[in-house]
């Protein structure tokens, strides 16, 4: 099955600089890479996320990158700011089914 | 409601008694999803419906969990004989999505369920 591998696992940034979290996978079948932020108490709230036929895709501060090639992607927080505080899974998926998840990054943004 | 909801948000069980967890899908979304969330950790898929049909049960972690859609909308997932290492996060998403294509999974906020 698809293995998540996601890192750092803790990241701290000044706010206004940015952040970038970085994941590989092993199946080289996943097509969907989403990403989530999740904070105390709450469930996972999708932020972004890429299909294997785009290489970026970009909504405001939020940018994802794919290489199929290694299987990586990354997500990229420009201009951090403090409510950016949370902690946030990369997700892998070879077909319509359950997701396979990292373990998480925490990220804090520092004042 | 506009999103995924969850009852009960909170759990506490003795050990080795059964327990039902609720999962009121977001309206008209054809899947539905269970996850576990072990304490720092990412959610791990057990189980997976579209409309009432269960296609994938392989993330079940035993034969003590048990999960049902009988209408195609409100799910149950059932835990007999609980144990403390039951003790986690249990998540529901649901989406639009069909057969062939992934889409985006929305999830509701967990039941938080504590073994004692």
């Amino acid at each position: 099955g698809e293995n998540v591998e996601q890192h750092p696992s803790t990241l701290s940034v000044q706010e206004g600089d940015s952040a970038v979290i970085k994941c590989t996978y092993s199946d080289s079948a996943s097509n969907y890479f989403p990403w989530y932020k999740q904070e105390l108490g709450k469930g996972p709230q999708l932020i972004i996320d890429i299909r294997s036929n785009v290489g970026e895709k970009k909504d405001q501060r939020i940018a994802v990158t794919l290489n199929k090639t290694a299987k990586h992607f990354s997500l990229h927080i420009t201009e951090t700011q403090p409510e950016d505080s949370a902690v946030y899974f990369c997700a892998a998926s070879p077909r319509a089914d359950g997701l396979t998840f990292g373990k998480g990054t925490h990220l804090i943004i520092q004042p | 409601g506009a999103g995924v909801s969850q009852s009960p948000r909170y759990k506490v069980a003795k050990r080795g008694q059964d327990v039902a967890l609720r999962c009121d899908p977001i309206s008209g979304h054809v899947s539905l999803f269970w996850y576990q969330q072990a304490l720092g950790q990412g959610p791990e898929f057990l189980t997976y419906f579209q409309n009432e049909a269960q296609l994938d049960k392989s993330g079940l972690p035993s034969d003590r969990f048990f999960a049902e859609r009988p209408e195609g909308s409100v799910s149950t997932l059932k835990i007999q004989r609980t144990q403390q290492e039951d003790s986690a996060v249990y998540l529901c998403a649901s989406s639009w999505q069909s057969r062939a294509v992934q889409e985006t999974q929305y999830f509701g906020p967990g039941t938080r369920l504590l073994v004692l």
